[in-house]
């Protein structure tokens, strides 16, 4: 049981260069999220999927997109990565419909360098 | 705007004394808080939580403590263990919000 995974685990890109960021869980659940982690700033929200083929926009949504593939994986993507999304991204699930109430369970983290 | 706020980056505490790691928040509608704990190149994992119709909850050697009027809350770790070094976050949400705000962390270091 790995809980959530996230590759990769560190990437470097060109400004201008796009990439797709992985996320799975294996704990059937429903919602899952995509943050990220900024020095002094604490996790902020990116986008979230309350259920399978449903997605929403979080606190700092702009740059990015993202696609709930099935219940098991969200993705996140960087059309035209800018030096000002060098960042750690973390994806997180729960269990239900996405109250904050339960628990979210993070991956590991991907560390993205954007020159 | 930073809703939750951890006012103090980082903290330093001898083993097996009390750490008390404080944050403060100033929506009012914020109505259910938790700790998350993170170590290096991990993710942050649910430490211990509480609803704004309780002032204390408490687990093991965790408790957290909430004063509404002071729109105020903290996390108690008694006592103090050299593996409870770890960034600490506190984070808030609103009733019915998909969202849950964070501060900015605190780093806690235990030393023997």
């Amino acid at each position: 049981n790995a809980g959530v995974t996230q590759t990769p685990k560190f990437q470097v890109l060109k400004t201008g260069q796009s990439m797709t960021l992985q996320c799975a869980q294996d704990m059937n659940h429903n919602s899952m999220y995509w943050y990220r982690q900024d020095p002094g700033m604490g996790l902020r929200l990116i986008y979230y999927s309350a259920s399978e083929g449903t997605t929403d926009k979080g606190e700092v949504p702009n740059g990015y997109n993202v696609s709930r593939l099935n219940k098991r994986e969200f993705s996140l993507r960087l059309e035209s990565a800018a030096p000002s999304q060098t960042s750690v991204y973390f994806c997180a699930s729960s269990e239900g419909r996405g109250t904050p109430r339960e628990t979210q369970y993070f991956g590991p983290g991907t560390r993205l360098l954007v020159l | 705007d930073q809703q939750v706020k951890q006012n103090s980056p980082s903290l330093s505490v001898q083993e097996g004394r009390i750490s008390i790691l404080n944050c403060d928040y100033t929506n009012s509608m914020f109505d259910y808080f938790l700790w998350y704990k993170k170590y290096p190149a991990e993710g942050p994992t649910f430490l211990i939580s509480i609803s704004s119709i309780k002032d204390k909850n408490e687990d093991g050697r965790f408790t957290v403590f909430l004063n509404k009027s002071a729109k105020h809350l903290s996390l108690h770790i008694v006592p103090s263990q050299p593996g409870d070094s770890a960034v600490y976050f506190c984070a808030a949400s609103v009733r019915g919000a998909q969202k849950l705000v964070f501060g900015q962390g605190t780093r806690l270091t235990i030393n023997p």
